[in-house]
């Protein structure tokens, strides 16, 4: 069964800061991985979607890599601002199905 | 952002009742999905359809059915809620391969089952 997890549960850190969000998987057979955004109340927001080919994807100031032999995903946040404030989550969905796997999130904040 | 609507949007229910989910698109979408989300267990797949008629369990299905009668609609049924169903439901779009297969949410929906 694929586990999906992200370290830290909760980050802080000072505007302008640059950061890296974590993703790790159990089982690196994936079709794809997908960042997403959500604010307090809503529903998810699609950042970045890198298929299993691919090793990152770019928009701008954020960039999201992926080592599928060491079920890894990285979130790279440049200059955060205040507004970049909201949980992170990654999902991989499966090489067969579509039983997608989140992990529970980072939740950041940016202080001003 | 992707056209997707959940219905009701809160409601409020009691143990036994009966309750039912309505998500609809107007991206003709082919795969909808319904997932929800609880404190400390993310987001975890309920049902996914990948066409009219064409439904699919997913990681947490007990207690729930699925119904999709047309591409924009898909239902998502509580025969008898219970209070462990408490939850936020969301909804969620995609068009794979050869498109992006990225997935798109709607607002979700906060039910409470007393």
């Amino acid at each position: 069964k694929q586990e999906v997890t992200q370290i830290p549960a909760a980050l802080s850190v000072p505007e302008g800061e640059n950061l890296v969000l974590n993703c790790s998987f159990t089982d690196s057979a994936i079709y794809n991985l997908q960042w997403f955004r959500q604010d307090p109340g809503k529903g998810l927001t699609s950042l970045l979607l890198i298929q299993s080919s691919q090793r990152e994807q770019t928009s701008g100031r954020l960039n999201a890599s992926l080592d599928k032999s060491s079920g890894r995903s990285t979130l790279y946040i440049a200059a955060s601002q205040p507004g970049d404030s909201a949980t992170y989550l990654c999902a991989v969905r499966p090489l067969w199905g579509n039983d997608m796997r989140f992990g529970a999130g980072t939740r950041l904040t940016v202080k001003p | 952002d992707a056209g997707i609507t959940q219905s009701p949007r809160h409601k409020v229910t009691e143990t036994g009742t009966p309750v039912t989910l309505r998500c609809h698109q107007t991206e003709n979408h082919r795969y909808m999905y319904w997932y929800r989300q609880d404190p400390g267990h993310g987001l975890r797949l309920i049902h996914y359809s990948y066409g009219v008629k064409d439904t699919d369990k997913g990681e947490v299905s007990d207690g729930y059915s699925v119904s999709r009668s047309k591409t924009e609609d898909f239902l998502l049924t509580l025969e008898s809620a219970t209070s462990s169903q408490t939850s936020v439901y969301f909804c969620a779009i995609s068009e794979p391969f050869p498109r992006t297969d990225t997935q798109y949410f709607g607002p979700g929906t906060r039910l409470t089952v007393l």
